[in-house]
């Protein structure tokens, strides 16, 4: 079973690029998130969506766009990357938001030069 | 604010030797929830347990054994006999907010098992 699968695992961009992190998941859950995890700290939510149709922004929503395309996709977007959203990003998934363990991906390790 | 605060940020130990992950959280919420999860040196992140607000009943699986104390708001988790392979950051991370929350992790332990 892939579980959650991101692409890609690692991306280097120039500040002012752009580009879309891919997430995508086969458990059929509701729920799904991106989180961001710099060095000594634990993760924190960028965005969520509690359900197909559905997003919310977390505790660090700027610089990034979210899009549920369905039930299984959920893609995080940095329209003009910033060395300060060097990070690695994870996506995860749970049957709902409440009460449920989160799933996560491998994580993709991005670089903004 | 609620929050969660894992005041140990690195242990080391030797195999064999038991350990405890303590594990510290703020809640006025009523209902809550509370996980522990492993990232090994690999870099995933490994669900290892939940447990609801209503449940204090401690649980043991395998070495792993996590002790919920609300009346002190910790939720915290022994290795027992300690192996190389349980090196990782740990992460406490509390759930609250109900339908509308989300998972609040804490900094993270980082434990060494050194053979």
């Amino acid at each position: 079973n892939a579980g959650v699968t991101q692409t890609p695992k690692f991306q280097v961009l120039k500040t002012g690029q752009s580009m879309t992190l891919q997430c995508a998941q086969d458990m059929n859950h509701n729920s799904m998130y991106w989180y961001r995890q710099d060095p000594g700290m634990g993760l924190r939510l960028i965005y969520y969506s509690a359900s197909e149709g559905t997003t919310d922004k977390g505790e660090v929503p700027n610089g990034y766009n979210v899009s549920r395309l369905n039930k299984r996709e959920f893609s995080l977007r940095l329209e003009s990357a910033a060395p300060s959203q060097t990070s690695v990003y994870f996506c995860a998934s749970s049957a709902t938001v409440e009460g449920q363990p989160q799933h996560f991906g491998d994580g993709t390790r991005l670089s903004i030069l | 604010a609620q929050k969660v605060t894992q005041a140990q940020t690195e242990i080391s130990v030797v195999e064999k030797e038991d350990v405890t992950l303590d594990c510290v959280y703020e809640t006025r919420d009523t209902t809550y929830y509370l996980f522990w999860y492993k990232q090994p040196p690999s870099g995933e992140l490994v669900f290892l347990i939940r447990r609801n607000s209503f449940d204090e009943q401690n649980e043991i699986s395998g070495r792993y054994s996590w002790n919920f104390q609300k009346s002190t708001s910790s939720f915290n988790f022994t290795i027992t006999a300690s192996q190389v392979v349980d090196s990782a950051v740990y992460f406490c991370a509390p759930l609250y907010g109900g339908s509308q929350g989300n998972l609040i992790f804490g900094k993270g332990t980082k434990l060494s098992v050194k053979p």
